[in-house]
């Protein structure tokens, strides 16, 4: 079936660029998403991408895809301690649910 | 602001009772999906409602039923509860149509079930 992973734990120090990666195995997957929780709370929606684009930037946020290799990153720059979260990586494909990985713990030290 | 609120916050239930959860869309999202994230994991899907029918389900046995209803509002029931479906239940809604493929979370009903 469908799996997606993610390394636990990531740490960083303020100021510096964090990079989140995932890999993903369905190669069907039309859509990849990044969401961000913080403790206690839901999912927010931090940026996603369609399948046949390489990259997208939105403001610190940049998303890399490598669709050969079935690999996805998440670049934030100028990490902030606001930043420190778990990061989800998730896949679609067609009208089907998302598919989620783990999550990443991210730490950023001041 | 996801614009997609869930009740109740908290629930505490004992084993072999049966619990719905509440979650309210943004208006015009047509498809809502429920996910279970236990403690240290990532959300796993339930079951996916469109147009108030029942259109894809995860992994869960029968006793997860849901429903929705025509205000964008839905329904999570779980019958015959079990020590494992202490859990994070998130709901998502968005539009399927127009080629929006954005998700939205709400902020999740946590369920401990003792």
């Amino acid at each position: 079936g469908e799996d997606v992973e993610q390394s636990l734990f990531l740490s960083v120090r303020e100021g510096d660029s964090s990079v989140i990666n995932c890999t993903y195995t369905d190669s069907s997957s039309t859509y990849l998403y990044w969401y961000k929780q913080e403790p206690g709370a839901g999912l927010q929606l931090l940026t996603y991408i369609f399948s046949n684009m390489d990259m997208k930037q939105d403001q610190r946020l940049t998303v890399l895809l490598n669709k050969k290799d079935k690999h996805l990153s998440l670049r934030i720059a100028d990490t902030q301690t606001g930043d420190s979260a778990i990061y989800f990586c998730a896949d679609r494909t067609g009208r089907r649910a998302l598919t989620f990985g783990s999550g990443t713990r991210l730490q950023v030290q001041p | 602001e996801t614009g997609v609120t869930q009740s109740p916050t908290h629930l505490i239930k004992t084993r072999g009772q049966q619990v719905t959860l509440r979650c309210s869309s943004q208006s015009g999202h047509n498809t809502v999906s429920w996910y279970q994230q236990a403690l240290g994991q990532g959300p796993q899907f339930i079951f996916q409602y469109y147009r108030e029918e029942e259109n894809g389900r995860g992994n869960f046995p029968p006793r997860f039923s849901g429903l929705q209803f025509p205000n964008y509002s839905s329904e999570l029931n779980v019958n015959a509860l079990e020590l494992d479906d202490s859990a994070l239940y998130l709901c998502a809604s968005r539009i399927s149509s127009g080629g929006t493929y954005e998700q939205y979370f709400g902020p999740g009903t946590r369920l401990t079930v003792t």
